[in-house]
């Protein structure tokens, strides 16, 4: 089941810098999408979410971004800061469905 | 700030035994869930459930699962007859509505299945 893919199993990027994490998609029935943040040892954690209507939701440092004619969406989080390293979750929905459709996951890593 | 916990955090059984994973959801929200993560692998939907019956539920969720709530306070998660490769991660979730929104994830109770 490849219907949500993040191809990136880890990032790493410098403290202050710009981190994008990307994700794409198979089903173009899904109209809803979620990352989700997950530390060791805990369950995921909802970041942030956008509706297939918009193209852009932000909330502070953190802004997604969804094409859907590309059938992707990305995650910006700006300025980066340590306490954002962690493994990040693309998520997603169809049609008012409480069924997510999680990706493989990207594993965030902020340098000092 | 509300949280889903989670029971037992680390369980550790025999395969062919019976295992059940407790959830107390946030206490305003009618709406759970049970995902599991395989190591290494995604996350994966198992169930969902509302108003004391299953809404959905995966084709990983055969007739060795079932759940309920029957105190009207725990949500759980049985697996009558373990199998090695049910050893994963299980994760309790709870939202407050219909529609997969933002959910709440417990910390998960690893299950190993020796």
């Amino acid at each position: 089941d490849q219907q949500v893919k993040q191809n990136s199993p880890s990032l790493s990027v410098q403290e202050g810098r710009i981190s994008i994490l990307n994700c794409d998609y198979t089903n173009s029935m899904f109209d809803y999408f979620l990352w989700y943040k997950k530390y060791p040892a805990e369950g995921p954690t909802f970041l942030i979410s956008i509706s297939s209507i918009k193209d852009k939701n932000e909330d502070g440092r953190f802004t997604v971004f969804l094409n859907k004619s590309a059938k992707h969406l990305s995650l910006h989080i700006v300025p980066s800061q340590p306490g954002d390293s962690a493994v990040y979750f693309c998520a997603a929905s169809a049609g008012g469905a409480q069924k997510l459709v999680f990706g493989q996951g990207t594993r965030l890593t902020i340098n000092p | 700030e509300p949280e889903v916990t989670q029971t037992p955090s680390h369980q550790v059984t025999q395969m062919g035994q019976e295992v059940i994973l407790r959830c107390v959801p946030i206490s305003n929200h009618l709406y759970f869930y049970w995902y599991r993560q395989i190591l290494g692998q995604k996350v994966e939907f198992l169930v969902s459930f509302y108003n004391n019956e299953i809404s959905e539920k995966s084709e990983i969720f055969d007739d060795q699962f079932s759940v309920e709530r029957p105190d009207g306070s725990n949500f759980t998660l049985k697996i009558r007859s373990t199998k090695l490769e049910d050893s994963a991660m299980y994760f309790c979730a709870t939202g407050d509505r219909v529609s997969a929104g933002e959910l709440f994830f417990g910390e998960g109770s690893r299950l190993t299945v020796l």
